[in-house]
């Protein structure tokens, strides 16, 4: 089973600072990583696939990188509304399919 | 609009079956590459992935739940379940539906590529176990 292992568990981020999540897989999944913000008692809402594609309708302060093991999503400008957990997806041998264990973001 | 409800009982006891319900609509089970999955969340937890049933029906489970785990539908009501058995206080969670359809897109070398991803999701529904 692939394994993927996000990092920090908690970021504190002043308002209009940039925020860095990390998720690292345990094998190559090429480009197969998608990233979900989950706001309190809500879903999960898709963000970005293809490590790096942004969905239609999400702002474009969101934005992936990565490749193989290693990958970021980054707010390049935090807002207020932004304040959730993210979560990474791996869909290399689909399905199954797993998710990191998420990385909360707070506003310092 | 694509929608999902998830819909079942709030409170099982320990060894009892569950079943829950996934009334979508919106989009069609049977078209080419579309899927419906069922997600879990304990409180304060990670997302777990359970089961898959694709559009040409065929299932696939995770593996440390396999065992405990039907999935199937209804055509007609636009409806996937999911039962588990024997539940345990440790299954505890908000179960949500989602769906899946193949996102193509190109890569930066300009290669087609095929993103499988959990594009709209339910609500979710919380499920308690406990005597």
């Amino acid at each position: 089973e692939i394994l993927l292992t996000q990092s920090p568990a908690t970021l504190s981020v002043s308002p209009g600072e940039r925020a860095t999540l990390s998720c690292r897989a345990s094998q190559s999944l090429n480009r197969n990583l998608a990233w979900y913000q989950q706001k309190p008692g809500q879903a999960p809402r898709l963000l970005i696939y293809g490590a790096t594609m942004r969905v239609t309708g999400v702002p474009a302060r969101f934005s992936g990188s990565g490749f193989t093991t290693e990958f970021t999503l980054t707010i390049s400008s935090l807002q207020s509304e932004d304040c959730a957990i993210y979560y990474c997806q791996q869909y290399l041998y689909w399905p199954p399919s797993t998710f990191g264990q998420g990385t909360k973001v707070e506003i310092k | 609009q694509v929608t999902l409800r998830e819909s079942g009982p709030a409170l099982v006891k320990p060894t009892q079956t569950l079943t829950l319900t996934c009334t979508f609509s919106g989009f069609s089970l049977s078209a080419n590459g579309m899927s419906v999955s069922w997600i879990r969340q304990p409180p304060g937890k990670a997302l777990e992935w359970l089961a898959l049933l694709d559009w040409d029906d065929a299932k696939y489970y995770s593996t440390s739940l396999k065992t405990r785990l039907t999935i199937s539908k209804d055509t007609s009501k636009n409806q996937v379940v999911l039962t588990m058995t024997n539940m345990d206080p440790v299954d505890t969670a908000t179960y949500f539906c989602a769906r899946s359809r193949p996102l193509n897109y190109y890569d930066d070398s300009g290669d087609e590529q095929t993103a499988n991803t959990f594009d709209v999701w339910g609500q979710g529904t919380m499920v308690t176990v406990s005597s």
